[in-house]
């Protein structure tokens, strides 16, 4: 079965400081979704790869996707405190309809 | 849209009573997805529904688990009896008749269960 690997699990970084987080799938990906969590509130979407070497950015936010369609990471550009929150990826597992999510990063950065 | 609405936000409940928790999907979705979130496992995938219609619901982690759809605009998922080890929180999410690998879901702000 396919499974998605997030690297870090936490992060605490400074605020100013840039950061990246990592996806990685056991499979070859047809979609990247990238989502923030606020604590103890939904999930937000953030942004969608869908091409080997395709790179989105939104405001500070930018993620990329591998050529191989197995890497996604997810780079944050002069961290603020409200960057804080749970970064997960999320893939539609081929064949089927299911989403299946990755392990999900703890981010806190500090003022 | 008002988006994804869940009740209730917090469910607070003694071992053995029967929960029952409520989704209203965005207008014009046609699948809804119901997820557990814990912090020993992150975010699984209980079941989703296709026109109302339930297509997968290999997540769910036993019999005290049902999960309906009696319309478009609505599901619940219930917990009977509930046990300590319930206690999660339960998300709902919904996705428009686009979807696919260039769709995202529309998640619902949760429901706090704590099972006592």
């Amino acid at each position: 079965s396919q499974e998605l690997e997030q690297s870090p699990q936490s992060l605490i970084v400074q605020e100013g400081k840039n950061l990246t987080i990592n996806c990685t799938s056991s499979k070859t990906l047809y979609g990247l979704y990238w989502y923030k969590q606020k604590y103890g509130e939904g999930l937000i979407f953030l942004m969608m790869l869908q091409k080997g070497g395709e790179e989105k950015s939104h405001e500070k936010i930018t993620a990329k996707l591998d050529e191989k369609k197995q890497q996604s990471s997810l780079h944050i550009t002069a961290s603020q405190p409200s960057h804080a929150g749970i970064y997960l990826c999320g893939a539609f597992v081929p064949g089927t309809y299911k989403y299946i999510f990755g392990t999900g990063t703890r981010l806190k950065v500090l003022a | 849209d008002a988006g994804v609405i869940q009740s209730p936000r917090h469910e607070v409940t003694e071992m053995g009573q029967e929960v029952t928790l409520r989704c209203k999907p965005i207008s014009g979705h046609d699948y809804l997805f119901w997820y557990r979130q814990t912090m020993m496992r992150g975010l699984e995938l209980l079941i989703y529904f296709n026109n109302n219609v339930p297509i997968d619901d290999s997540g769910m982690p036993e019999d005290r688990f049902s999960a309906k759809m009696p319309n478009a605009s609505f599901s619940t998922l219930k917990i009977q009896p509930s046990e300590p080890r319930d206690s999660a929180v339960y998300f709902c999410a919904s996705i428009g008749v686009s979807w696919g690998p260039m769709s995202e879901q529309y998640f619902g702000p949760g429901t706090r269960l704590t099972v006592t």
